[in-house]
């Protein structure tokens, strides 16, 4: 089947560094993408990795192995509007999106 | 900016009603999805549309049913709702596979 891992639940606090990772199963794979979402609100796109490597978008990256099926999502200088659920999602093909279950990310003073 | 907007933000039906959950987009995006979100499962994809009057099952399309008459209008069709199908529902649309979905805000469905 296919499926995609990733924890359930995070805690940091300001200031800090937070990795959320993200290991999936598919049948086939073009792409890691990263959403997030806060409470109440829309998913809104954070970022896509299509090749192997880092990709940095300001205090966000994210990360893609191939090879590992597995990436991983990075913040940075956490601030309080950083808790959100965070969602790993895989284009297998075509069209359609599989996301993950996603990471609720709570972020403390 | 793209602007998904679903017609209702928390609506309120009984079992066995037909229900329809509207979705509009303004960006003339080729693609169109459905969604629903429970607590603990995630985004589950229920079905999708990649053109006008095409539509492609996805992971859970059972009791769900989808028209597309115009590019920027997908509405989701409860044959006859249960209460297995309280949720929250995401409508979003792209204008091609390599590009981000955008999310509308999504409808609290309650069946009752």
């Amino acid at each position: 089947g296919q499926s995609l891992e990733q924890p359930s639940e995070v805690t940091a606090v300001e200031g800090a560094i937070v990795q959320i990772n993200c290991t999936y199963q598919t049948s086939g794979f073009y792409g890691l993408s990263w959403y997030q979402q806060h409470d109440g609100g829309a998913p809104t796109f954070l970022s896509y990795n299509g090749l192997d490597g880092l990709e940095e978008t300001g205090r966000f990256s994210s990360f893609l192995s191939r090879s590992d099926s597995y990436g991983y999502l990075l913040l940075q200088e956490l601030q309080m509007k950083d808790s959100a659920s965070y969602f790993c999602a895989v284009r297998d093909a075509g069209t359609a999106l599989i996301f993950g279950k996603g990471t609720t990310l709570s972020v403390s003073s | 900016d793209v602007k998904v907007t679903q017609s209702s933000r928390y609506l309120v039906k009984r079992t066995g009603e037909k229900v329809f959950l509207e979705c509009v987009q303004d960006m003339d995006h080729e693609n169109m999805f459905w969604y629903r979100q429970d607590p603990g499962l995630g985004l589950r994809l229920i079905y999708f549309s990649y053109d006008v009057k095409m539509k492609e099952k996805g992971d859970i399309p059972e009791g769900y049913s989808v028209s597309r008459e115009k590019k920027e209008r997908f509405s989701l069709i409860l044959e006859s709702a249960s209460t297995n199908q309280t949720s929250m529902y995401l409508c979003a649309s792209s204008s091609s596979a390599l590009q981000p979905q955008h999310f509308g805000d999504g409808t609290r469905l309650s069946i009752l």
